[in-house]
């Protein structure tokens, strides 16, 4: 009964490759997220989904490209990736509106060698 | 543009004291403001949340924070601390006049409760 799960929990990966994590939401949620958190932890948006359609584009590298193919899922796929890619990479979930509530998923760590 | 300040990189308090993490925002508009906690290697996970009304708010595992216009503060509080309570805690502000979608966080303050 996960709400909010992400897969996989862990990408080791060399520089240069592609890979996509990959996200889903059983709450019935119309609002998707990802977001970075760095190695001291800071967390920042990199994209929002509302309904399948973008709303958030955190001057992100064109690198990184969302894709969600129905309102429960929001994947993200990740071009030549680089060592500055390594983080922790959070999707959550919510209720469109300013006062909703986020649900994060488990994350996904990222080691690009 | 909206911004969260967290002064703390680390609070410590001994169990059964009382704690308080610290925030300030700055929003344009009406400001909904959240805390979300963070424990090892675990995403984040709600807390409480301030949208209007009565400016004591309160949220999961005995928190709760006050809203302070004034001062434009939302300082995380709880009575007794427990040693379970050590984690990572995020302060995060919307802006409510927008309508936006955009979470800004601020960049966490550590607890450690010492038994």
């Amino acid at each position: 009964d996960t709400a909010v799960s992400q897969t996989p929990k862990y990408l080791v990966t060399q520089m240069g490759n592609d890979k996509s994590i990959k996200c889903e939401q059983n709450l019935g949620h119309d609002t998707m997220y990802w977001y970075k958190q760095d190695s001291k932890k800071f967390l920042k948006i990199m994209f929002s989904y509302n309904n399948k359609e973008l709303i958030i584009n955190e001057t992100v590298p064109n690198r990184f490209s969302p894709k969600s193919p129905d309102k429960a899922h929001l994947n993200l796929h990740i071009n030549s990736l680089e060592l500055g890619d390594s983080a922790v990479y959070f999707c959550a979930s919510g209720l469109a509106g300013s006062t909703d509530t986020q649900y994060f998923g488990p994350g996904t760590r990222l080691t690009v060698l | 543009a909206q911004s969260v300040a967290q002064p703390e990189d680390q609070v410590n308090v001994a169990e059964g004291n009382p704690l308080t993490v610290k925030c300030t925002y700055s929003v344009s508009g009406n400001p909904y403001l959240f805390w979300y906690v963070q424990y090892p290697n675990r995403g984040l996970q709600f807390l409480l949340k301030y949208i209007t009304g009565d400016n004591l708010v309160k949220g999961s595992y005995g928190f709760e924070a006050e809203f302070n216009k004034s001062q434009t503060s939302f300082h995380l509080k709880k009575p007794s601390a427990l040693v379970s309570d050590s984690a990572l805690y995020f302060c995060a502000v919307r802006d409510g006049d927008t309508g936006g979608f955009k979470t800004i966080f601020g960049a966490g303050t550590r607890l450690f409760v010492k038994a």
